[in-house]
């Protein structure tokens, strides 16, 4: 299958360190995809894995391990604006960049 | 930002009637599709399009049709509309690489009575 899962909520504090997993099973792979969406709002990437190891955009890194199907988002220094729903994503094995989205983490960020 | 426009934004409709959702891309990208996002579910692909005239099914495409007569133009037809079919509908564009993003639209909110 092509099944992507991820925590369904996942709460921290203003400044805090907060990492979102994702784990996956498919017999092929294409690729790690993280997206935000705010409430009300249209899906934004964030960041893509090809191979293994950590990819860094400022705040947000993401991270994958093909060996072990798993990958996670690590967002530091959280801002209250960082609230809001997480999606891992991957690529489908026919190509045209069909992604395959997890069913999101909801990231609620308190002061 | 990537230049999508859905219409409409809202619409609420009547078990049996068919609706049209309409997607418009100003970046003239060659990918286009079809998700429709449910609480539990994420997204789910409905159908892309991989050029003017070439569709496909995605994971959830029953009950649904699409056509793509102009680059820019994409659109999502629900010909008999039904409840199971109330969700918000996402369409997206891509260049058709997994290491490049999908831009997606501001989604479009249908209701089924």
């Amino acid at each position: 299958g092509q099944s992507l899962e991820q925590p369904s909520e996942v709460t921290a504090v203003e400044g805090a360190i907060v990492q979102i997993n994702c784990t996956y099973q498919t017999s092929g792979f294409y690729g790690l995809s993280w997206y935000q969406q705010h409430d009300g709002g249209a899906p934004t990437f964030l960041s893509y894995n090809a191979l293994d190891g950590l990819e860094e955009t400022g705040r947000f890194s993401s991270f994958l391990s093909r060996s072990d199907s798993y990958g996670y988002l690590l967002l530091q220094e959280l801002q209250m604006k960082d609230s809001a729903s997480y999606f891992c994503a991957r690529g489908a094995n026919t190509g045209f960049q069909k992604l395959v989205f997890g069913t999101g983490t909801r990231l609620l960020v308190s002061p | 930002d990537a230049g999508i426009t859905q219409s409409p934004r809202h619409k609420v409709t009547e078990t049996g009637t068919p609706v049209t959702l309409r997607c418009h891309q100003t970046e003239n990208h060659r990918y286009m599709y079809w998700y429709r996002q449910d609480p539990g579910h994420g997204l789910r692909l409905i159908h892309y399009s991989y050029g003017v005239k070439d569709t496909d099914k995605g994971e959830v495409s029953d009950g649904y049709s699409v056509s793509r007569s102009k680059t820019e133009d994409f659109l999502l037809t629900l010909e008999s509309a039904t409840s199971s079919q109330t969700s918000v509908y996402f369409c997206a564009i891509g260049k058709g690489n997994d290491n490049s993003p999908l831009h997606f639209g501001n989604g479009t909110r249908l209701t089924v009575t």
